[in-house]
């Protein structure tokens, strides 16, 4: 089944403690992106990557950072999260030749 | 620059139609679409292209007015299913999505 899956879903965590959300898709997808979704915001995109090795900052990349080593994989590393990152975080991914992004089933992070 | 939607909110009866409103301060150049049901992930429903033809899926159709720079989201004789909240979304630049904050759609028997 073509999916983009994210883990973990939900996330506790304190502030400073460094974790990493994962993604990763099936599809052979170039592009991939990270997104958090906050009430009354929308979506806004924290960063994106065009394929391997290529990565750039979505409209709030600030403390956050991205990695792209394989085409399958996109993790999400927040080294010392803070209460502001508290969210909901999806990865999502296209293949170069169309505009659909498909979206992970999001991750829910808390930090307190 | 986010785009803007509107309304942020209605409540419909099924058989009702709707139509969300997007616009943008800057030059669009295309606008995404996508519906996220409650506790679930966003999902694409069209993309509109500068000069494109309105595009249209089942009983949900968009179209684009690059003049006003604004987009439109129609639903024709809403359905439960169509419950959800509908983004629109701009391109900031190559692979830079820009959405807005959401048009929460509900939809009642």
């Amino acid at each position: 089944e073509a999916q983009v899956t994210q883990n973990p879903r939900y996330l506790i965590t304190v502030t400073g403690k460094k974790l990493t959300v994962t993604c990763s898709q099936n599809m052979n997808h170039e592009y991939m992106s990270w997104y958090r979704q906050d009430p009354g915001l929308g979506l806004r995109q924290i960063y994106y990557s065009m394929n391997v090795e290529v990565t750039d900052k979505g409209d709030v990349p600030e403390g956050y950072k991205v990695s792209r080593k394989e085409k399958r994989n996109f993790p999400l590393i927040l080294e010392s999260p803070s209460p502001n990152q508290t969210s909901l975080y999806f990865c999502a991914s296209r293949w170069g030749g169309s505009y659909e992004q498909y979206f992970g089933p999001g991750t829910r992070l808390t930090v307190t | 620059q986010q785009p803007v939607q509107s309304p942020q909110a209605v409540i419909l009866r099924e058989g009702e139609d709707a139509v969300i409103n997007c616009s943008s301060s800057k030059a669009l150049y295309s606008v995404h679409w996508y519906r996220q049901k409650h506790g679930e992930a966003p999902v694409f429903l069209m993309i509109l292209l500068k000069g494109g033809e309105q595009k249209g899926h089942e009983k949900i159709s968009a179209s684009f007015n690059e003049k006003k720079q604004q987009s439109s989201l129609y639903l024709t004789a809403s359905q439960l299913s169509y419950s959800g909240t509908y983004f629109c979304g701009t391109e900031k630049g190559a692979q830079k999505l820009v959405f807005g904050q959401g048009t929460r759609l509900t939809i009642n028997p």
